[in-house]
């Protein structure tokens, strides 16, 4: 059974135009990860949730948002996507800080 | 430098072969790495963690190298489905609780 899940697969969007990406978790673990992946490049943490303290990367735009309303749940928001924000985003979880993570599927966007 | 490098490759290495990845680290806080494994357009699978002691499984052994900052993943009698990505978790800073990923070797076992 799925332990990350991610929806949608695979999402396109206009330039401009607001979009939410979803990510649940059946493993009750306590840090919730958004990265970003681009071709041929490693996983870019954007942040992540220990429990409800958000952790922003100094180099994440403010473009890009999340919500954590509560443990399983976690969403990443691209308040306006660019050409530049096409990519994979990765949801992970891990029990701790200091632990492996589990990744999802994956969300693949499109921005046209 | 960056905290956690690879070298990119790719490896082209004919079935049966012994293969072997380092990944250098410059944060020495850290009490653990990880090895990832990624295919093509697929997420990161956890391969292996790499404690103090190093750790085998089957094929797969990584060790850890303090001393010199390095650990490393050796795969043997590597088969046609080890081909893809692997990815090297380090630490991000010196309080070894925050991981970055390094941008990964590319191995290919060819027939």
């Amino acid at each position: 059974d799925a332990m990350v899940i991610q929806n949608p697969r695979y999402q396109v969007t206009q330039f401009g135009k607001p979009v939410t990406l979803s990510c649940s978790q059946t493993l009750n673990h306590n840090v919730m990860y958004w990265y970003q992946q681009k071709s041929s490049q490693a996983p870019k943490l954007l942040f992540h949730y220990y429990d409800k303290d958000f952790n922003n990367e100094a180099d994440t735009p403010d473009n890009f948002q999340s919500r954590r309303p509560n443990t399983s749940f976690c969403f990443l928001d691209i308040r306006s996507p660019g050409l530049g924000d096409a990519a994979m985003y990765l949801c992970a979880t891990s029990r701790d800080l200091s632990f492996e993570q589990y990744f999802g599927p994956g969300t693949r966007l499109t921005v046209t | 430098r960056k905290e956690v490098e690879q070298d990119p490759g790719p490896f082209n290495v004919p079935e049966g072969a012994t293969v072997a990845f380092n990944c250098t680290y410059s944060n020495s806080a850290s009490q653990s790495f990880f090895w990832y494994r990624q295919d093509c357009r697929k997420e990161p699978k956890l391969l292996m963690s790499v404690y103090s002691s190093g750790n085998e499984d089957g094929r797969f052994t990584a060790q850890l190298n303090r001393a010199s900052q390095y650990i490393s993943l050796l795969i043997r009698d590597s088969k046609l489905s080890d081909s893809a990505t692997y990815l090297c978790v380090g630490p991000r800073d010196n309080y070894g609780q925050n991981f970055v990923f390094g941008p990964g070797t590319r191995l290919s076992v060819l027939p």
